[in-house]
């Protein structure tokens, strides 16, 4: 199957720095990469959606300012954490799916994100 | 309202036999797709089965088996000859079309527990 992956797989930070998580493709060009959050023994919450250049689409109560989506390429979708706060402590996933497999996602391992 | 509900938090089952995860799924569109995922402890998510809404037949994968109840809006996920590597958090998921594109939502979530 196609692969994702996810850098780093997990992240220590401060609170009030920036934390960028990559989200790439290795072997199949992504049309569309998904972002979602799990907090500890709960589902996965859609952040937002992203198309190949263009404007990631935010669900509704997520912070477009504060999570900024960037998918420059059809290989690589970033998600940045701005200004990070404890609240934030997460498990981010992404996801990625192809022009040619609309019936599935392939997800990628996750990161670990936890703000001190 | 509740898009995905899947009722039971937690199940057992013995290694060896079947054993059904409910899911029941509320949607507008006429067009949309149902997806079970599994993500054991180290939280990666990995696909198991896909049903499309006009899909006439039921979708088997292996071991995994989707009753779907299309008037009652029910996506079943049946898993024969259970195994002790199946116990994981199993997801169902819906995909549905919205302004733009589509996105996926996740219900909350079954963990399954496998006895030997």
């Amino acid at each position: 199957g196609a692969v994702v992956s996810q850098h780093p797989s997990w992240v220590i930070c401060k609170s009030g720095t920036s934390v960028k998580i990559e989200c790439r493709s290795l072997d199949f060009q992504a049309t569309t990469m998904f972002w979602y959050r799990q907090f500890p023994k709960q589902s996965l919450m859609l952040m937002a959606t992203s198309n190949e250049g263009s404007k990631a689409t935010y669900e509704q109560g997520v912070e477009k300012d504060k999570f900024l989506i960037n998918h420059a390429s059809l290989t690589l979708s970033t998600l940045t954490v701005t200004s990070a706060h404890p609240e934030d402590s997460s498990f981010y996933i992404c996801s990625a799916r192809s022009g040619r497999t609309l019936n599935e996602q392939f997800f990628g391992p996750g990161t670990r994100l936890t703000v001190l | 309202a509740q898009k995905i509900t899947q009722t039971q938090p937690g199940m057992f089952v013995q290694e060896k036999e079947a054993v059904t995860l409910d899911c029941t799924y509320d949607t507008s569109d006429p067009s949309y797709g149902l997806f079970w995922y599994k993500q054991p402890s180290s939280g990666e998510m990995i696909f198991l089965i896909y049903q499309g809404s006009y899909d006439q037949q039921n979708a088997t994968e292996g071991r995994y088996s989707l009753n779907f109840q299309k008037a009652r809006k029910s996506a079943n996920l049946v898993i024969s000859a259970s195994q002790l590597g199946d116990s994981a958090m199993y997801f169902c998921a819906m995909r549905e079309r919205e302004a733009g594109g589509f996105k996926t939502i996740f219900g909350a979530g079954t963990r399954l527990f496998v006895k030997a």
